[in-house]
């Protein structure tokens, strides 16, 4: 069963502010806010995890709903190279596995 | 963040050969490591998970006698896919766990290594 909802595909200009859905309704007290993304023929790469306080780091913000429900990934101001299938997973911060769903295809275009 | 890496990044090898990726820790020490594996256009998928010192755990449906997975050290996995056929062309990626405070565990991943076989 899918933990995770997202878009398959968002358009971005460059420059402007990505903002990047995932719906997690059915999300446990315990479980984290992952997001990675995958640059094409690349690993996947961590950005930004949380668990109910919004989030901040060098690469991206984290907003997560009040009900953990749902969050957004933003990335201020989108690159070409920011172009890359972004993925949203939940999980137990303890010694879970990641679970990859099919994540969003996000194009930044000039 | 801590850096993974694997080599070869690309290898190509005739059926019935067999081939070894490995898998890195540069700057951090990882009890337990994990292979994914990624066909085109799909997402990935979780091969198994390394622990060092012990036998690996294997997903439903991967074999073990085929993918044969060691965790010798701290800083190195080792993943050989034996007697390797077209279908097992795949893209493999390792990543390793790395505790970063309250125990909440941030998986890194490494750069992949495309297999083609022959």
């Amino acid at each position: 069963d899918a933990k995770t909802t997202q878009p398959p595909s968002m358009d971005c200009a460059e420059g402007r502010a990505a903002n990047l859905p995932c719906n997690h309704s059915t999300i446990s007290g315990n479980e984290y806010v992952y997001w990675y993304r995958q640059i094409h023929s690349q690993g996947p790469q961590y950005i930004i995890h949380g668990l109910k306080n919004n989030e901040t780091n060098e690469m991206a913000s984290l907003i997560i709903t009040e009900d953990r429900k749902s969050s957004t990934l933003i990335l201020p101001h989108a690159t070409l190279r920011d172009t890359a299938v972004y993925y949203c997973i939940v999980r137990v911060g303890g010694y879970s596995t990641l679970t990859f769903g099919k994540g969003t295809m996000l194009l930044v275009s000039p | 963040g801590a850096v993974v890496s694997q080599h070869p990044s690309r290898v190509i090898c005739k059926s019935g050969t067999s081939v070894k990726i490995e898998c890195r820790s540069l700057d951090f020490q990882a009890t337990t490591m994990f292979w994914y594996r990624q066909f085109p256009k799909k997402s990935l998928m979780l091969m198994a998970t390394s622990n060092e010192g012990s036998k690996a755990t294997y997903e439903q449906g991967v074999e073990k006698d085929k993918f044969l997975i060691n965790h010798a050290s701290l800083t190195l996995s080792t993943l050989t896919v034996t007697s390797a056929h077209p279908e097992d062309s795949s893209f493999y990626i390792c990543s390793a766990r790395v505790t970063e405070g309250q125990r909440v565990e941030t998986q890194y991943f490494g750069p992949g290594t495309r297999l083609l076989v022959l």
